[in-house]
């Protein structure tokens, strides 16, 4: 099925470093989620954004809902070493009969060395 | 209280077995997910239920069977699975319909082998 394109695909970076990751589509969503997925376990709720424009923020993690409607966008301040997994944005298209249907990106594996 | 709970954990199976797989919420959400996941992709929708009723087959083979005995549980039957079918058998719940919150809240997952 259709993907979103996250990019970028995977991130080394060292202990205390930002961390910016993002997710594009050719439609139209009204619901970003954004999700992290620990080895072995399943995705935990991050961030849901619902609104054109909308910022929120999780503790060192921020997101943001894009103007277009067809992208968001997930910052990470000050990475710490738990911060390693994978993180997959996730979106509900707007219209049309969704049955609650999810698009998932392709997701984002992050490395921390400390 | 977030909590999906998935049975078992690990679970390995013949090619010629019959097992379940159980999932239970207490959010009190009317719409439960059957995903499935290879390693390091995205979940891959297998079957949605609302309000107890099968909304979606994303044209599942009939190996695997969903069944909803009711809002909080959700079963997975599986037989005569083949070993390409291994994987991480995550469940989810939401909720949707009944508000337009499309968020979804994932249980741990089953790790399924086949052999």
């Amino acid at each position: 099925g259709q993907q979103l394109n996250q990019s970028p695909q995977s991130m080394f970076i060292q202990e205390g470093e930002d961390v910016s990751m993002n997710c594009t589509s050719s439609s139209i969503f009204n619901t970003w989620l954004w999700y992290k997925q620990d080895p072995g376990e399943g995705p935990v709720l991050l961030i849901a954004l619902y609104k054109a424009g909308e910022l929120t923020s999780n503790g060192r993690l921020t997101a943001q809902f894009g103007i277009t409607r067809k992208d968001s966008f997930l910052n990470i301040s000050a990475s710490i070493p738990s911060d390693v997994g994978i993180y997959f944005c996730a979106g509900h298209k707007a219209g049309g009969t969704s049955y609650g249907k999810l698009t998932f990106g392709q997701g984002t594996i992050l490395t921390v060395h400390p | 209280d977030t909590e999906v709970t998935q049975t078992p954990k690990h679970l390995v199976m013949g090619m010629t077995n019959k097992k379940s797989l159980k999932c239970e919420q207490h959010m009190g959400h009317r719409a439960m997910y059957w995903y499935k996941q290879k390693a390091k992709k995205p979940p891959e929708l297998m079957f949605v239920y609302s309000y107890e009723k099968l909304s979606i087959n994303e044209s599942v083979p009939s190996r695997f069977s969903p069944e909803c005995p009711n809002s909080s549980l959700l079963n997975l039957h599986l037989h005569a699975l083949q070993p390409e079918d291994s994987a991480l058998y995550l469940c989810a719940s939401s909720p949707w319909p009944m508000l337009r919150n499309y968020e979804q809240y994932f249980g741990p997952g089953t790790r399924l082998t086949v052999t």
